[in-house]
C-alpha cells in the first residue's frame, strides 16, 4: 500500500532554533515530493524534489531527497514564530493525473 | 479572483441530510481535485476532473459522494445522507493540465463540514 510517513508528529521551539522535519515514503510509481506549508486550511506550495542529493532552498528553509533510501528532510534555520504551522510531505502518484499521497503532517510550534 | 475559492467556508448538518460544496477553481485552470482533511491528518484524495469528465474518481469512499464539473471551470461536491464520519475539512485544488513538468496545484480554503 502507498504511504507517507512524517516525524516527529508535533515539535516546540523556541525562535532562533534549527528544526528538522522528516518525510519517509513507499509509493509505487514515484514521480516527486512536495513540501506544503499549512497554516489555516489552504496549503501552500513549499518545495519540489524530484532529484536525489540536490537541496532546494528558500529563504531560512531547504529540503533534500534520498530516492535510494526514500526519504526527504526539511530543515528550516533561524525559527521564527510565524513559522508555526502544519508541514505536509506528499508525494506525486498514479500516472498522468498528478494526485497527491500526503503524510499527516508535522505541527511546530515556534515560540517567542 | 486571483485564487481557488470554496463556498461555503463552514457547514454544519444533521446525520443524513445531503450536502453540495462548491469549487470555484483559477481561471484557465484545466485539472481540478477534490481532497478531503480528517481532523490529524494530511489531505486524502478523492476525485480528479480534466475538464468537464471525472478522469480518476478512485479515492471516494463510497457512492454516497458525487462530483460534477458540468462546464469545465465550477465543480461541486455531493454527499448523500451524510454520516458523522464525513465531517472534515473538503479542500480543492486546481492546477493547469497536468503532465511534465509538474504544474503546481494550487489550494482553496476548504469548507469545513461538520455533520452532528
Amino acid at each position: 500500500e502507498d504511504k507517507v510517513v512524517q516525524s516527529p508528529l508535533s515539535l516546540v521551539v523556541h525562535e532562533g532554533d534549527t528544526v528538522t522535519l522528516n518525510c519517509s515514503y513507499e509509493v509505487t510509481n514515484f514521480r516527486s515530493l512536495l513540501w506544503y506549508k499549512q497554516e489555516k486550511k489552504a496549503p501552500t506550495f513549499l518545495f519540489m524534489l524530484t532529484s536525489s542529493g540536490i537541496e532546494k532552498k528558500s529563504g531560512r528553509l531547504s529540503s533534500i531527497l534520498d530516492k535510494k533510501e526514500l526519504f526527504s528532510i526539511l530543515n528550516i534555520t533561524a525559527t521564527q514564530t510565524g513559522d508555526s504551522a502544519v508541514y505536509l510531505c506528499a508525494v506525486i502518484y498514479g500516472g498522468a493525473t498528478n494526485k497527491l499521497i500526503f503524510g499527516t503532517g508535522t505541527l511546530l510550534a515556534v515560540q517567542p | 479572483g486571483a485564487g481557488v475559492s470554496q463556498t461555503p467556508s463552514n457547514k454544519v448538518t444533521e446525520k443524513g441530510k445531503y450536502v453540495e460544496l462548491r469549487c470555484d477553481p483559477i481561471s484557465g485552470h484545466t485539472a481540478l481535485y477534490w481532497y478531503r482533511q480528517s481532523l490529524g491528518q494530511g489531505p486524502e484524495f478523492l476525485i480528479y476532473f480534466q475538464g468537464t469528465g471525472a478522469a480518476d474518481d478512485s479515492g471516494l469512499p463510497n457512492d454516497r459522494f458525487f462530483a460534477v464539473r458540468p462546464e469545465g471551470s465550477v465543480s461541486t461536491l455531493k454527499i448523500q445522507r451524510t454520516e458523522r464520519g464525513d465531517s472534515a475539512v473538503y479542500l480543492c485544488a486546481s492546477s493547469k493540465n497536468p503532465g511534465r513538468p509538474y504544474n503546481e496545484q494550487f489550494f482553496g480554503p476548504g469548507t469545513r463540514l461538520t455533520v452532528l
